[in-house]
């Protein structure tokens, strides 16, 4: 079996402000990780993910991650938040042998001018 | 990559009537596709899994009779809401994955029965 978690619904920070989006994975053997942004109305965009190697993955749109397997985190992060990030993130997590993926609830993050 | 087509974009039907949305795999030939739900502000729930060529797998709780899968050539998956209702209301969204189990998505479906 394998989850996410995502402790924050909603994350707000000022626009120039570094931004984090935590996310934390339970599963049982390697895990393939994933960010998502989904927009209102709208399916969802890929940001980056972590398969093997580097722990710091870069991703599109200045956003980056940090695979971290001690505390089975993958917290997302961007140094300085724009307003138009302000939308839903997902954390995702699949085995390496299986396409399903589980999502994490989602954390809304607002940025303001 | 892979491009993801959904049609429609959003629909509104009567209460008691079925709707079909398609979901297109533009420039890969995806042997499976997957459907899922969204309620507004919660994360997607798997509906199901789409085979090509054989029946979908249905998750736990998911009625397959209500939600009718269809997967008949390696582009093209389509999901029926039969005999719809208000509380089958919601965002239907379909992905392809591929190499390192790398998600595409539609743009998604917003379903309104009234």
């Amino acid at each position: 079996a394998q989850s996410v978690a995502q402790p924050e619904d909603q994350v707000n920070v000022a626009e120039g402000n570094p931004l984090t989006v935590k996310c934390t994975y339970s599963v049982s053997g390697n895990p393939y990780l994933f960010w998502y942004v989904q927009y209102p109305n709208r399916g969802l965009q890929f940001l980056l993910k972590y398969i093997t190697g580097d722990n710091l993955v870069k991703g599109s749109y200045g956003f980056e991650a940090e695979f971290n397997k001690s505390q089975t985190s993958f917290h997302l992060k961007k140094p300085s938040a724009l307003v138009s990030d302000s939308a839903l993130y997902f954390c995702a997590v699949s085995l390496v042998n299986d396409y399903k993926l589980s999502f994490g609830a989602g954390t809304t993050v607002t940025v303001r001018a | 990559g892979a491009v993801v087509s959904q049609h429609p974009s959003w629909v509104i039907c009567k209460s008691g009537t079925s709707v079909k949305i398609e979901c297109r795999s533009l420039d890969f030939q995806a042997t499976t596709m997957f459907w899922y739900r969204q309620f507004p502000k919660q994360s997607l729930m798997l509906m199901a899994t789409s085979n090509e060529g054989s029946k979908a797998t249905y998750e736990q709780g998911v009625e397959k009779d209500k939600f009718l899968i269809n997967h008949a050539s390696l582009t093209l998956s389509t999901l029926t809401v039969t005999s719809a209702h208000p509380e089958d209301s919601s965002f239907y969204i379909c992905s392809v994955s591929r190499r390192q189990n790398r998600a595409f998505f539609g743009q998604g479906t917003r379903l309104t029965v009234v």
